[in-house]
């Protein structure tokens, strides 16, 4: 079954607005990452935070881990029509023998309208 | 430097051929994956390798073989296909970056079995 399930499953809002998206995982990780795919195209990597923090900022990017909830949440602020994406967390599981791998969820697709 | 590239982008073929997805990294990673992308099932790994000479089944391997040709590159094979692989297929590794492991991916071969 996957780690990561990320909700909503699918997110419209307009320009300017925030976009809020959710990541629930099962295990204990090393870190948690946020990838962006656009339509038609392979995932981007966008930020990460690891277990020991609880907060993160990247520009417009503000990503929340709380791991006692075993869950993650992005914003997007201000959001534009460029931000039109899918999004996918990836959890990188915390034992050695998997240093290389990581297990991504099914995504939120955002729209947002001009 | 290219990152990772997919060839082809786009294949139609019919039930029952044969074809064999390419892959390449120039970034020296040890761990290279497989996935398929279907409409609403996010990404699910189909091989991964996590070193040269080494290949293991991901969630969903059957109809399917790899080889780890060397350190490069990691081909995908459909010996039969069947159109319950009409998919999208990426091809993506892992590298340990900036102090954690990142995932870069390519760009995606849209496959249509008919």
């Amino acid at each position: 079954s996957q780690q990561g399930e990320e909700d909503p499953q699918a997110l419209s809002i307009q320009e300017g607005e925030n976009a809020t998206m959710n990541c629930s995982y099962k295990t204990s990780i090393n870190n948690l990452q946020w990838y962006r795919q656009n339509s038609g195209r392979g995932l981007v990597h966008l930020i990460l935070i690891r277990s020991n923090e609880r907060e993160k900022h990247s520009g417009r990017l503000r990503v929340t881990l709380d791991t006692s909830k075993k869950s993650s949440s992005l914003l997007i602020t201000a959001s534009r029509a460029a931000d039109t994406a899918s999004y996918f967390c990836a959890t990188a599981l915390n034992y050695g023998g998997s240093q290389g791998n990581l297990i991504f969820g099914k995504g939120t697709k955002l729209s947002v309208k001009p | 430097n290219a990152g990772v590239t997919q060839t082809p982008k786009f294949q139609v073929l019919k039930t029952g051929q044969s074809m064999t997805l390419q892959c390449a990294q120039d970034m020296n990673h040890n761990s290279m994956y497989w996935y398929r992308q279907d409409p609403g099932m996010g990404l699910r790994l189909i091989y991964y390798s996590a070193s040269e000479g080494t290949t293991d089944k991901g969630e969903v391997p059957n109809g399917y073989n790899v080889s780890r040709l060397n350190k490069r590159e990691f081909s995908l094979r459909l010996e039969s296909a069947a159109p319950s692989q009409t998919s999208v297929y990426f091809c993506a590794s892992t590298g340990y970056f900036r102090g954690h492991t990142e995932a870069f991916f390519g760009q995606g071969t849209r496959l249509t079995v008919v």
